[in-house]
């Protein structure tokens, strides 16, 4: 499978726990993105990378929410001290710079909070 | 004013029928325009670009209406596999909070198609 692939498909934590997710792009693809989407909503834009850099951030984003692309490639994401507010799908999204508009997205981390 | 805006249905259409779903934006100096397509429990994909001149798709045709900033999708013919959630997508690359290509995401238009 070539497509965007995410990991884990469901994790369930309790509040106050720390959980990390991953998400490996389509391989020739330098922009990385992370969205979150909840029940009734559209995605909602956390934060971007080309290559290992990360260029934009949410102002929306707490400063629990921290993501990494070490290496250009894989991407993590991780949440500290989560809420229950967090409970969301966690979607990452990846693109060709240039190719307007069409980003390929994973199947989506899905996050319940207790 | 949301910067994307559309209407979450439900829309309830037989099989066979025309249907026509419009996304309002509040920001005109947005440059270009997408339908997504998401399913139940699934992942948004690209429908199609919307094109300033219209574009067709089989049965689905995109229109862009920028003096009354909206976007029309119109899906012909319709199909039970054209139930989804309908996601328009605007870019705007002097909105913050876009992500490197401004892409902002409305909360969709639902669809169902009745047999």
């Amino acid at each position: 499978d070539t497509g965007v692939s995410q990991d884990p498909r469901h994790k369930i934590t309790k509040r106050g726990q720390n959980v990390t997710f991953r998400c490996d792009p389509i391989s020739e693809h330098n922009r990385l993105y992370w969205y979150r989407q909840t029940l009734g909503q559209g995605p909602e834009f956390l934060t971007y990378f080309q290559n290992e850099a990360q260029l934009e951030k949410s102002r929306l984003l707490s400063d629990r929410f921290s993501a990494e692309r070490p290496k250009g490639s894989f991407s993590t994401l991780e949440i500290q001290r989560t809420e229950q507010g967090d409970s969301a799908m966690y979607l990452c999204a990846s693109s060709l710079r240039g190719y307007d508009g069409e980003l390929f997205f994973g199947e989506g981390s899905r996050l319940t909070v207790l | 004013r949301k910067e994307v805006e559309q209407d979450p249905g439900p829309f309830n259409v037989p099989e066979g029928a025309t249907v026509a779903f419009n996304c309002t934006y509040s920001n005109s100096a947005s440059q270009s325009f997408f339908w997504y397509r998401q399913d139940c429990r699934k992942e948004p994909k690209l429908l199609m670009s919307v094109y300033s001149s219209g574009n067709e798709d089989g049965r689905f045709t995109a229109q862009l209406n920028r003096a009354s900033q909206y976007i029309s999708l119109l899906i012909r013919d319709s199909k039970l596999s054209d139930s989804a959630t309908y996601l328009c997508v605007v870019n705007s690359l002097s909105m913050p909070g876009g992500g490197a290509d401004g892409l902002t995401f409305g909360k969709g238009t639902h669809l169902i198609i009745q047999p």
